[in-house]
């Protein structure tokens, strides 16, 4: 079956420092791989988009990148600050006309003051 | 645009009652996904609909779940009877287009307790 596996333990990080958390995958590669932020008592927020075929993506303080041969996608949060604290979310998405995703169950990050 | 809706935002029912969740997906999205998430558990997807067609429910769990979405705008899902495992909080998503490049919309989710 396909999975997504992320560390279930928290991220704790200095204000400021860069957050890395990792989404690793198994069997085939999915067509593209997505990064949502939840916070407590909320939906999943649409961050980010990869798709197979690109290494790396940014927008503003965030940055993903994909690699098909460790199975592998990070996402960075640059110059931390604490209302990035949440819980990261990665999902994986094949190709098809609609959005069958199958969701990790994602790594809480607390960003220290 | 106000955003994906759900109500109710909990709900607490005993086994074996009925609950309807309900779910207004932004205007003009024609596709509407259902996820829930188990305690402990990633969140998994349920079913998906263009306008008012199912387009795929292999998610469901059992026919005790019927999902509607009569007229093509807002979906229902409707547990009967709940059961203890039901229990779990239930995300309705909408978008534009079906592709990746449409971005999912999440609602704040329908907590469900069955006691």
């Amino acid at each position: 079956s396909q999975k997504i596996e992320q560390n279930s333990e928290a991220l704790n990080i200095q204000e400021g420092k860069t957050a890395t958390l990792t989404c690793n995958y198994t069997n085939y590669s999915p067509a593209y791989l997505q990064w949502y932020r939840q916070d407590p008592g909320r939906g999943p927020v649409f961050l980010l988009l990869i798709r197979e075929n690109e290494k790396e993506k940014r927008k503003e303080r965030l940055k993903v990148t994909f690699d098909t041969t460790l199975k592998q996608s990070l996402f960075h949060i640059t110059a931390s600050q604490p209302a990035d604290s949440a819980t990261y979310l990665c999902a994986r998405g094949n190709s098809g006309g609609y959005q069958k995703v199958t969701f990790g169950t994602g790594t809480k990050l607390q960003v220290i003051p | 645009e106000a955003g994906v809706t759900q109500f109710p935002s909990h709900s607490v029912i005993e086994k074996g009652q009925t609950v309807t969740l309900r779910c207004d997906p932004i205007s003009g999205h024609d596709n509407l996904y259902w996820y829930r998430r188990v305690m402990g558990k990633e969140i998994k997807f349920l079913l998906h609909f263009v306008k008012e067609s199912k387009q795929d429910e292999s998610g469901m769990p059992n026919n005790r779940f019927l999902a509607e979405r009569t007229g093509g705008t807002y979906s229902t899902l409707k547990v009967q009877p709940a059961e203890l495992e039901d229990s779990g909080v239930y995300f309705c998503a909408s978008s534009r287009g079906g592709a990746y490049n449409s971005p999912l919309h999440f609602g704040n989710g329908t907590r469900l307790t069955v006691t």
